[in-house]
Order: structure tokens, then C-alpha cells, then sequence
């Protein structure tokens, strides 16, 4: 399976703050490469496909860049609706493995 | 607007088995791969399964295959996920997502979750 690791795990910011979480694959997965975010007691919502495409109705602060391994999700002004948990998937082969998460926490 | 809705869980014991039910409207079901993914208390997503839209091809994960079984009824718009053989370890919230292929599989809908626990 195609392990994907994220950086930091964790993360405090303040809002209007631009932020950067990163993803890297265990191999080669072009651009299939997916973004979450989820709240707590909620389920996932899509916010990022092929590595920078945006999702309908996800606000244009969010936006991703990479290709093959390395891939990055940026958040150009946070909002106090941001903060979250973020996951990176790949939609490259099965089993579709995620990343261990991402917690954007307020400082 | 997409709607998915999964059926209840619930505390089983250890080998114990259970099915799972996804309802879904507001898209033509049979188009679209379905999926289940879970997320065990205070951890991480973990992609379990899917089908294709006509049924015909599932996918599963190491952790479950062999104990998992999925399937679809399209004239019922259902996915259902028939599990055997639970451990501990299966203990997690599991979501019915909705997927889409081309420009990377990924999963656009998903329901509320529903939880299974397993434990003596």
C-alpha cells in the first residue's frame, strides 16, 4: 500500500494567518492526490482533488499544489471556521490510503 | 442534493457479525463507485471497501478482506456492508461515501457515520 505521511501533525495559528500543511507519498502518485477536512463528530468534507483542483462551494482560500510525492495544502487567511483537522488521500490505487491528520488548532 | 444515510451500529462481541446498510438519493446511484471508510475513536481515516457502480467489482482493504463483504442494490439505491468475524480492532465510526474517479478516486458525499463497537 502506498503510505502517506503529513506534516506537522499538529499546528497552532492565529486567524488571517496563512498556513501550510504538507503531504508526502511513499511513492510516485502523479497528481492523485485528495484533501479533507473535518470537525469534530462530523464527517469529512472534500475540499481539494487532484492536488489542486478546487471542490464546488469550498471557499477560494483553500488551495493545493504538487505532483509525484510532495504535495501542499495552503490556507491564505484563516477564518475561525478553519479550524480543523486535515487529512491528504490518495486516489491513485486501492486501498486508498490517507494521511494521519493534520490538527490546525487556535492559538 | 446528495443524501447518504447510514443504518444503525451498535456493540457486538468479538466474532460477532453485522451488516451495515448506506441509503442513498439525490444522484443516480448506479453511476457512481460507493465506498465505506471508518474511523476507529480519536484516530485517523482508514479506507475499508468499495464497488463499482454496477456491482461487479469490489475492493477491500488487508484489514478486513476475507471478513468483509460488500454489496449494492440499485434498484434499492442501498450499498450494504456485511461484516463477520469482528475484532476489537474494527471498533470505529463507519462512513458510506459517495466516489468519483477521473482526476483522482476520491469521495465527494459522505453520511453521518455510524458507529460499531466491538468488545467483550
Amino acid at each position: 500500500d502506498i503510505q502517506m505521511t503529513q506534516s506537522p501533525s499538529s499546528l497552532s495559528a492565529s486567524v488571517g494567518d496563512r498556513v501550510t500543511i504538507t503531504c508526502r507519498a511513499s511513492q510516485s502518485i502523479d497528481t492523485n492526490l485528495n484533501w479533507y477536512q473535518q470537525k469534530p463528530g462530523r464527517a469529512p468534507n472534500l475540499l481539494i482533488y487532484a492536488a489542486s483542483s478546487l471542490q464546488s462551494g469550498v471557499p477560494s482560500r483553500f488551495s493545493g499544489s504538487g505532483s509525484g510525492t510532495d504535495f501542499t495544502l495552503t490556507i491564505s487567511s484563516l477564518q475561525p471556521e478553519d479550524f480543523a483537522t486535515y487529512y491528504c488521500q490518495q486516489g491513485y490505487s486501492t486501498a486508498y490510503t490517507f494521511g494521519q491528520g493534520t490538527n490546525l488548532a487556535i492559538k | 442534493e446528495v443524501q447518504l444515510s447510514e443504518s444503525e451500529g451498535g456493540l457486538l462481541q468479538p466474532g460477532g457479525s453485522l451488516r451495515l446498510s448506506c441509503a442513498a438519493s439525490g444522484f443516480t446511484f448506479s453511476d457512481y463507485t460507493m465506498n465505506w471508510v471508518r474511523q476507529a475513536p480519536g484516530k485517523g481515516l482508514e479506507w475499508v471497501s468499495g464497488i463499482s457502480g454496477s456491482g461487479v467489482s469490489t475492493y477491500y482493504a488487508d484489514s478486513v478482506r476475507g471478513r468483509f463483504t460488500i454489496s449494492r442494490d440499485n434498484s434499492k439505491n442501498t450499498m450494504d456492508l456485511q461484516m463477520n468475524s469482528l475484532r476489537v480492532e474494527d471498533t470505529a465510526v463507519y462512513y458510506c461515501a459517495k466516489g468519483r474517479s477521473g482526476w483522482s478516486v476520491r469521495f465527494d458525499s459522505w453520511g453521518q457515520g455510524t458507529l460499531v463497537t466491538v468488545s467483550s
